[in-house]
């Protein structure tokens, strides 16, 4: 398995604009985590799915911010509009939540708003 | 509500030191715990788990963590670090049986002088 994977790697974009960043998660894996990692907050939880049902999205920081789970095979996270403050590596994980196993994190997406 | 404390967060050692990163979660039910590590630039990998059984768990690269109950802990340890040991350390938590909500601690930065 190629493992989680992450698109964009980079994105620079200009404060107003609406980002998408997108997620596929290991197949098989029924959970699937969004987390944002900055160096003031360290790795926050946005938001987690189970089932492609969104479970907990009480990490996520305002409205500008959504989450989608389509089906079991793809998941994004919009910010519409953006903020410079929104600057920070998003990183999406999945995990086989009955077998107790691990969450599998993916490469992360950089984010740059100016 | 799940939470997990990381005692230090700046930690630097000479090689061949030996390294203890303390970790405390908050939850009253039974736990999964996890340690993850960050080296820079790069995704969150693994290090060891704990679900149930040996409270001491041995993971890669000479890692290991004891899981104490009634002190709600689960401290990494290695007895001889190495240079390429420099990473951040992630401790988390999720709480069995739920729908696998997964909460990490602030991190701890960890340098290795050569």
């Amino acid at each position: 398995d190629a493992g989680v994977i992450q698109s964009p790697r980079h994105e620079v974009t200009e404060m107003g604009q609406e980002v998408t960043l997108r997620c596929k998660p290991i197949s098989g894996h029924n959970s699937l985590f969004w987390y944002r990692q900055t160096m003031m907050r360290g790795l926050e939880l946005l938001i987690y799915f189970n089932n492609n049902v969104p479970i907990d999205d009480s990490g996520m920081p305002e409205d500008r911010f959504s989450a989608k789970m389509p089906n079991a095979s793809f998941s994004t996270l919009k910010i519409q509009p953006s903020e410079p403050r929104d600057s920070a590596v998003y990183f999406c994980a999945s995990s086989l939540v009955a077998a107790n196993t691990e969450a599998f994190f993916g490469q992360g997406t950089r984010l740059t708003v100016v | 509500a799940q939470s997990v404390s990381q005692h230090n967060h700046h930690v630097i050692l000479s090689e061949a030191a030996s390294l203890e990163l303390g970790c405390n979660y908050s939850y009253g039910g039974t736990v999964n715990l996890f340690w993850y590590v960050q080296y820079p630039g790069q995704h969150l990998q693994l290090l060891l788990k704990y679900f149930s059984g040996d409270p001491l768990v041995k993971g890669i690269k000479g890692f290991e963590a004891e899981f104490i109950k009634s002190k709600f802990s689960f401290n990494l340890r290695k007895p001889s670090v190495q240079w390429s040991d420099t990473a951040e350390y992630f401790c988390a938590v999720n709480a069995r049986g739920n729908t696998g909500k997964l909460i990490f601690g602030q991190g701890t930065t960890l340098q290795v002088k050569p």
